[in-house]
């Protein structure tokens, strides 16, 4: 099964961009049956998704509109990985943030779920202070 | 406040059966099938339920789940200390941009 790696830093500064990176292994970030998603949880705000990729013949990205014009989300299929970045962050921007993978299979259906996630990363605490 | 509606808390003693709610709308719980999550202190969420009422290989048959219109619940039979935990529904959003959607979450006590 595969598993999900994340690295990146806990602190960023107001104003910064934030990055981190989620390496895959036992599977291909360039698989056709799921999507790799990032997913940010606080106090304030709960569990709050913040987009996914993935690859259908051409790689595509959809993002949370709380998010939208502040994040890209993109793969590296060098590297095996994908990664996150939000800019112009503020305190608010404080989470737990993980990536994981979407897309378990439902054999009633004979269809991929997208919003099921059963694999994820180990979660990194990012605070966005000065 | 988020549009999938959980109650904050619930509880019950060992043995006895428990639901969560959730709640949502016709452009979400109506249309896309819903997923429940496990929580931890520290640890990330993990994958419980999946289209409505389907478990993971290892989940126990204790957990299930169900929805109807736009609401699902998640009930837990034969409580066990170790259940104590926060639970979280999750969906798609069909408004406008298409995106997942999560409840607030549940803890679950056990007295």
């Amino acid at each position: 099964q595969a598993q999900l790696r994340q690295s990146g830093p806990s602190l960023v500064k107001p104003s910064q961009t934030l990055s981190l990176a989620c390496d895959i292994s036992g599977e291909s970030v360039s698989t056709m049956t799921g999507a790799w998603h990032w997913v940010r949880q606080s106090p304030s705000r709960g569990l709050e998704w913040l987009g996914r990729t993935f690859y259908r013949a051409k790689w595509y990205a959809d993002y949370a509109d709380s998010v939208r014009g502040r994040v890209i989300i993109k793969a590296d299929t060098s590297k095996n990985e994908f990664s996150l970045h939000l800019n112009a962050v503020t305190p608010e921007d404080t989470a737990v943030y993980y990536c994981a993978k979407g897309g378990v299979y439902d054999a009633a259906t004979k269809s991929f779920v997208g919003h099921a996630y059963d694999i994820w990363g180990q979660g990194t605490r990012v605070t966005v202070s000065s | 406040q988020s549009i999938l509606t959980q109650p904050l808390s619930v509880s019950g003693t060992p043995g006895q059966r428990v639901t969560i709610s959730c709640s949502g709308g016709s452009s979400n719980i109506g249309s896309f099938t819903v997923t429940w999550y496990q929580q931890f202190p520290g640890t990330a969420p993990k994958l419980l339920i999946f289209a409505d009422d389907q478990r993971p290989a290892g989940v126990p048959d204790r957990f299930s789940g169900s929805r109807s219109g736009t609401s699902a619940s998640l009930a837990i039979s034969g409580l066990q200390s170790e259940d104590e935990a926060d639970y979280f529904c999750a969906t798609w959003e069909d408004a406008q941009n298409a995106h997942v959607l999560f409840g607030g979450g549940t803890k679950l006590t056990v007295l």
